[in-house]
Parts: structure tokens; sequence; C-alpha cells
């Protein structure tokens, strides 16, 4: 099992321009979600998705958008790049077993996104 | 917003030495979970904490969850260099399964 894959490592965009960074999972994992990770503030939650067909906003969703049409894909577009978005990208999934508290989450290896 | 404060954030120490992370928040939370990050990859799961005063050891780690699950600890003891990295805190949310908050991080080296 290849786990989340993150596509693609590093990309640079200029202010304005649109992107989307892609996230795979091979485990058959319901819930996903999407990180960003800036110094001094551990991870904050973007989206996050309980199952195919369902999304849901985090801490800090303003400039994102994401989709799940898969159980297996949760893409994050960008809409309008903004040097405030700069930051490492992670993404993340995990199980449910229903009535156990802290099912890990299996993080992937980050985008780090730069916008100038 | 719930927030989980951590301390130190910057922690340098020499082999053989122990020290304590700190959690904090004012928030209560279902469970606690405790990852570790090295640079250029993403967190793994170190140990997850359910029950207020829990005590969790995975060798020379010692993980505490405190009486009333607002705040936790980690102590390592006799650290090594392969114990350092970015430590991440992140508390569950009663009723939003998997929807976790994470706390601050510290950064701990060890050294020769």
């Amino acid at each position: 099992n290849a786990g989340v894959t993150q596509t693609p490592k590093f990309q640079v965009l200029k202010t304005g321009q649109s992107m989307t960074l892609q996230c795979a999972q091979d485990m058959n994992h319901e819930y996903m979600s999407w990180y960003r990770q800036d110094p001094g503030m551990g991870l904050r939650l973007i989206h996050y998705s309980v199952g195919a067909g369902i999304t849901d906003q985090g801490e800090v969703p303003n400039g994102y958008n994401v989709s799940r049409s898969t159980t297996e894909d949760f893409p994050l577009r960008l809409l309008s790049a903004a040097p405030s978005q700069t930051s490492v990208y992670f993404c993340a999934s995990s199980y449910r077993i229903w009535g156990r508290k802290g099912n890990e989450q299996f993080f992937g290896p980050g985008t780090r996104l730069t916008v100038l | 917003t719930q927030l989980l404060e951590q301390s130190p954030q910057f922690l340098s120490i020499q082999e053989g030495e122990n020290l304590t992370v700190y959690c904090n928040s004012s928030s209560v939370f279902s469970s606690l979970q405790w990852y570790r990050q090295e640079p250029g990859e993403g967190p793994v799961l170190l140990v997850t904490v359910v029950t207020g005063g829990e005590v969790k050891k995975l060798k020379r780690l010692t993980f505490q969850f405190g009486d009333a699950r607002k705040d936790s600890s980690l102590h390592i003891t006799a650290a090594q260099p392969g114990d350092t990295g970015l430590y991440l805190c992140a508390g569950e949310n009663t009723g939003t399964a998997s929807k976790l908050t994470f706390g601050t991080g510290t950064r701990l080296q060890v050294t020769l």
C-alpha cells in the first residue's frame, strides 16, 4: 500500500493563479482532511470529509474549495492564490470505528506551496 | 476555536537528559493524541490517550492525560538523538470523530 500520496511536492504560484493540490489514499479510509502548517501554529484544519460526497469546513476554509467524488481522492483547490496561502499543506486520512475515540490519522508527505 | 498551547516551543538538550513537554487547553477533549514529525514528512502517531488520568508508556516516552481531559504531558527519559523532531499534541473534539485540533508544536533537538 502507498498510504496517503500528495502531488506536487513543491509548487510556486503567482498571486491570482489557481491550482489543485492532489491527495489520494489506498486504505479505504472514510475520513479525509486537509491541513496547513505554518511556523509556530501547528496544523490548522482547512476542510474535511467524512465520506464520498460529504465535505465540511474546518478552522481556516477561506480561499480553498474541496470535493470528494470518490473514497480515494480528496483534491484541494486554490481559486485565486494569495501570499497568505504560502504554507505546507498536508492531507490526512483515517478510518472510522464506531464507539472508539482517537482514531489514528495517516498523513501524506506534504506539499510546500509558495505564492509570490 | 479550541486552542492547544504547547510549551516549550523549542528545546535543545544533550543526550541522556530528561525533558517534559506540556499541552494545555481550556477546553475538554474526548481524546488526546501525540504525533512526531520529521523534516519533510507528515506527522506520525505516537500514542492516543482517552481516559482522564491515563498514563501510557512507549519505551522511554511517558504520556499522561489530565484528569479533566484538558491537558497532557509527554516525558522523555534519557533523550537520544533519534528523538529529535517536532512533537505535536492533537485533541479530538467531543462528538466530531477524526476532527482534530493541533497544538502549536514543540521542536526538540537532542545533541551528542
